[in-house]
């Protein structure tokens, strides 16, 4: 079956530096999305990786280990505004997206 | 702004009632996607359009029946629904490439439905 795991919630302090992991079990492998969703809006596009390893875009990273069906988001700086549910989703052989519950984030002071 | 918008926002409709979501993307997509959101589970897909035809029906059951008049429109009719299909229902779009990935989804701000 496909399965896919992420901690449920996580709990951060402003300015500083979070990695939201993502194991995955999936029939094929097309690449994996990283989503963000503020509470009561639409999930937002982060970051796609296709091939292994770390790719930046400013504040936020994303990390693929295809071997090891194992992806990370790092969030670094945190910002109050970074406070929401951040959703994996890895792509399969039918290129149909297969999601994650999400973490939730919270970011204190 | 996402360039994807669903009407309404929010309804409440009893066990009896007929009603329709309406989901609308203007970033010119092919593939348009419906999907239900419960509290503290993931995503899931039920129905896919790409180029207005039907290409996947996950098992979802009569009472929700889609339909595509045009790549930029989508619905989702209601009917004689349960309380335990109360959720958050996402449109989505993408470029729809045929017979493959068909890259990023553009979601809709949702449609928060309550079944008393």
């Amino acid at each position: 079956g496909q399965n896919i795991d992420q901690p449920t919630e996580m709990t951060a302090t402003e300015g500083a530096i979070v990695q939201i992991n993502c194991t995955y079990q999936t029939s094929g492998f097309n690449g994996l999305f990283w989503y963000q969703q503020h509470a009561g809006e639409a999930p937002t596009f982060l970051s796609y990786n296709v091939l292994d390893g770390l790719e930046e875009k400013g504040r936020f990273s994303s990390f693929l280990s295809r071997s090891k069906g194992y992806s990370y988001l790092l969030l670094k700086e945190l910002q109050m505004k970074d406070s929401a549910s951040y959703l994996c989703a890895p792509v399969d052989s039918n290129y149909q997206l297969i999601w994650g519950a999400g973490t939730k984030l919270i970011i204190k002071p | 702004e996402t360039g994807v918008t669903q009407t309404p926002r929010h309804l409440v409709m009893g066990m009896t009632n007929k009603k329709s979501l309406k989901c609308e993307q203007h970033l010119g997509h092919n593939a348009m996607y419906w999907y239900k959101q419960s509290a503290k589970k993931p995503l899931e897909l039920m129905f896919v359009y790409n180029f207005k035809e039907q290409t996947e029906n996950n098992s979802v059951p009569s009472r929700f029946s889609p339909e595509c008049p045009n790549s930029s429109h989508l619905f989702l009719h209601l009917h004689t629904l349960q309380p335990e299909d109360s959720a958050l229902y996402l449109c989505a779009s993408s470029q729809g490439l045929a017979g493959g990935f068909t890259g990023e989804l553009f979601f809709g701000e949702g449609s928060r439905l309550t079944v008393l």
